[in-house]
């Protein structure tokens, strides 16, 4: 059984200050990894698609870093704003499989 | 641009009744998938489909859970003789290409409800 965990579970962070969580998955046969933002009363989005060991993803204040030798990424938030107060889900791919297990995800509330 | 469309929203149906769920993907996308999210659970895998071809079910229980995604129409997530334990959030996603590389795309879910 393959288990993407994701923490910590939740954190508050007040605005303006940076943030960082994990993501911890398999490190054999590894083949993508995915962030995804999920906010209250809408659908996952999508943030970035990782696949390389050493990869790192920036867009905007967000960024992702991989290491798949370890079985982790870090997703930082510089700056938070209240905006960013979401669920932050992982989701793993090994070789040979076709399906996205999710992580539990880290729901992120930022204080104003 | 139209994005993953799933109905109904919601949907309430008696123990022993049949739930049909649908999913048209995003226009040029001919790769959906299921997940389900019980309630204070995260999103469980059920069934990753191409049009017209079952590509992987393992996460779908092997009774009274079936999904089709015909060449014409959307995608079908069909559940008979619903139990109180269906009660959950059923989400479609779509892309581009086969899971991977390719990022998901989710419609608003479908919640259930067993009375």
């Amino acid at each position: 059984i393959l288990n993407v965990e994701q923490s910590p579970q939740s954190l508050h962070v007040q605005e303006g200050d940076s943030t960082n969580f994990t993501c911890s998955f398999p490190s054999s046969n590894f083949y993508a990894l995915h962030w995804y933002r999920w906010e209250t009363a809408k659908s996952p989005e999508a943030l970035f698609v990782m696949t390389l060991n050493g990869d790192e993803k920036k867009k905007g204040r967000i960024s992702a870093t991989l290491n798949t030798k370890e079985g982790y990424s870090y997703l930082y938030i510089k700056g938070s704003q209240p905006e960013d107060s979401a669920t932050y889900l992982c989701a793993f791919r090994i070789q040979g499989a076709q399906k996205l297990v999710f992580g539990q995800g880290t729901r992120l509330t930022i204080n104003p | 641009n139209a994005g993953v469309m799933q109905n109904p929203r919601h949907l309430v149906r008696r123990r022993g009744q049949e739930a049909r769920l649908r999913c048209s993907p995003m226009k040029g996308h001919s790769h959906v998938y299921w997940y389900r999210q019980l309630p204070e659970e995260g999103l469980k895998f059920m069934v990753y489909l191409q049009k017209e071809n079952i590509i992987d079910e393992s996460g779908m229980p092997k009774e009274r859970f079936s999904a089709e995604f015909p060449k014409e129409g959307p995608s079908i997530l069909r559940i008979q003789q619903v139990v109180r334990g269906d009660s959950a959030a059923y989400f479609c996603a779509s892309s581009l290409q086969g899971q991977g590389y390719s990022p998901l795309h989710f419609g608003n879910g479908t919640r259930l409800t067993v009375t």
